[in-house]
C-alpha cells in the first residue's frame, strides 16, 4: 500500500499563474506534513511544513491540511519559471520509525 | 561554509567493488540519516542514527553498512556493489529525534548535495 501519492506529473502552467500540487496519504493519525522543492540534480530543500489543519502561507506559498480527508496541497502563486522543479510531499506517519515519508514528487513546469 | 557535505559527488565503480561515501554536517545536529533516490526520484530512508547510535534501520541488504564515529558523521559503505544500487544517495541532519513521536522536523532539516552512484 502506497502511503504517500503524488501525481507525478508533469504538471505544465503559464507563467503568473496558480499552480496547485497535491498529496494524498494513506496513515489518518499522521501529524505533520513537509512540502520540498528538488531542482534537477541538487538536493531537496524544506519550503513548507504544516501541522494545522487550514492553511499556512509563506510568500507565495500556501500549504493546505485537510487530516479528514487525508489529503495536503502547496499552492504557488504568480508562478515563475524558476519555480519548475520536482516538489516532494513528505508526511511524518504515526507508526513506525516517525522518519518522515516521501512522495514520488510531481514535476511542475512553469512556461514563459 | 556547507553544512551537510557528502563525498564524493559522483562514483562510477563496477560490479562487486566495494565502495564508502561520507557524510559531514557542521550544525550541531543530532541525528543524521542516509536516503536513496532512484530514477524515478522516489526518496527513500535507509538509515538513520542518533548519537551515534543507528535508530532506524529499514529493509536495506546486508551490504550496506553505515558508520558513525561521532555525532557529526555518518559513513555508508557498500560492499560487492550490484547494478541496481546504482541511485543518488542523499546525507541528511535534522534535530528531530525519531524516537520520539511527538518531536518536531523542523525548518532545521537539511540535505546534502547528494552522490550520484553508477555501477556498471
Amino acid at each position: 500500500q502506497k502511503e504517500v501519492e503524488q501525481n507525478s506529473g508533469p504538471l505544465s502552467v503559464p507563467e503568473g499563474a496558480i499552480a496547485s500540487l497535491n498529496c494524498t496519504y494513506s496513515d489518518r493519525g499522521s501529524q505533520s506534513f513537509f512540502w520540498y522543492r528538488q531542482y534537477s540534480g541538487k538536493s531537496p530543500e524544506l519550503i513548507m511544513f504544516i501541522y494545522s489543519n487550514g492553511d499556512k502561507e509563506d510568500g507565495r506559498f500556501t500549504a493546505q491540511l485537510n487530516k479528514a480527508s487525508q489529503y495536503v496541497s502547496l499552492l504557488i502563486r504568480d508562478s515563475q519559471p524558476s519555480d519548475s522543479a520536482t516538489y516532494l510531499c513528505a508526511v511524518r506517519l504515526s507508526g513506525g520509525s516517525y522518519i518522515p515519508t516521501f512522495g514520488r514528487g510531481t514535476s511542475l513546469i512553469v512556461h514563459p | 561554509d556547507t553544512a551537510v557535505s557528502q563525498t564524493p559527488k559522483y562514483l562510477v565503480t563496477q560490479m562487486g567493488n566495494d565502495k564508502s561515501i561520507k557524510c559531514e554536517q557542521n550544525l550541531g545536529h543530532d541525528t543524521m540519516y542516509w536516503y536513496k533516490q532512484d530514477s524515478k526520484k522516489f526518496l527513500k530512508i535507509m538509515f538513520s542514527y542518533n548519537n551515534k547510535e543507528l535508530i532506524i534501520n529499514e529493509t536495506v541488504p546486508n551490504r550496506f553498512s553505515p558508520k558513525s564515529p561521532d555525532k557529526a558523521h555518518l559513513n555508508l559503505h557498500i560492499n560487492s556493489l550490484e547494478l541496481g544500487d546504482s541511485a543518488v544517495y542523499f546525507c541528511a541532519s535534522s534535530h528531530l529525534n525519531p524516537r520520539y513521536r511527538f518531536s518536531v522536523w523542523n525548518t532545521e532539516a537539511f540535505f546534502g548535495q547528494g552522490t550520484r552512484l553508477t555501477v556498471v
